[in-house]
């Protein structure tokens, strides 16, 4: 069966420091990557997708990058943190030709 | 994709059946319509989808109008442990390319004893 795995499920940063979150997929094969930030009380904000290694769409210009080194290895990064930044991101990932996405346990990011 | 559009909040008593609607009047004949829901601090999870007939499965029921241009999911008998918000998306099934699976502000459902 699929998993989906992220971590870590909690991290409180320095701001200006990087970031590096990880997310990997068992199971399955290309599937179509997503990461996802929510801001307290708010709504989901895709930030990245991605249909295949080393290929990232970006919905939002912002201080955060992603990369996909590996077909089922997603990775959230920023080289210095913001305030801002602060919120719960998720990662997600659906088959590429299928109906339902699954989404990670999330990390809640607190930027101080 | 279509826009959708829900209600911010709803109340349902526990027990009863939890209505939520969701209006996508745009939407296209090979979209087909998603709901998922978010308790507190958790990743979304899938509840039911379906493109014009309607579906059950053992979390819920989804009605979709003739015109599908708005449908309804059903949480038959609500529990607490269904206080939640609820996504409707509105998506095609684009075979081949990623699809970007944007989700709106949702319904936060708060049920009730």
């Amino acid at each position: 069966s699929q998993t989906i795995h992220q971590w870590p499920a909690t991290l409180v940063q320095p701001v200006g420091s990087p970031l590096s979150l990880e997310c990997t997929v068992e199971g399955t094969s290309n599937p179509n990557l997503y990461w996802y930030r929510q801001a307290a009380g708010r709504g989901l904000q895709l930030l990245f997708y991605s249909v295949g290694i080393g290929q990232i769409s970006s919905e939002v210009p912002q201080n955060l990058s992603a990369s996909r080194p590996q077909d089922r290895q997603f990775i959230l990064s920023s080289k210095k943190l913001l305030l801002s930044d602060s919120g719960f991101y998720l990662c997600a990932w659906r088959v590429s030709s299928g109906t339902e996405a699954f989404f990670g346990q999330g990390t809640r990011l607190t930027v101080v | 994709d279509a826009k959708t559009t829900q209600p911010p909040s709803m109340d349902c008593a526990e027990g009863r059946a939890a209505n939520l609607p969701c209006n996508h009047s745009t939407i296209s004949g090979n979209e087909y319509v998603y709901w998922y829901r978010q308790i507190h601090s958790q990743g979304p999870q899938y509840i039911i989808h379906g493109l014009k007939n309607n579906e059950t499965n053992e979390m819920a029921s989804l009605i979709i109008t003739e015109d599908r241009k708005s449908s309804t999911l059903i949480l038959p008998h609500a529990t607490l442990r269904d206080t939640a918000v609820y996504y409707c998306i509105v998506r095609s099934l684009n075979t081949g390319t990623a699809s970007k699976l944007t989700f709106g502000t949702g319904t936060r459902l708060q049920v009730t004893l």
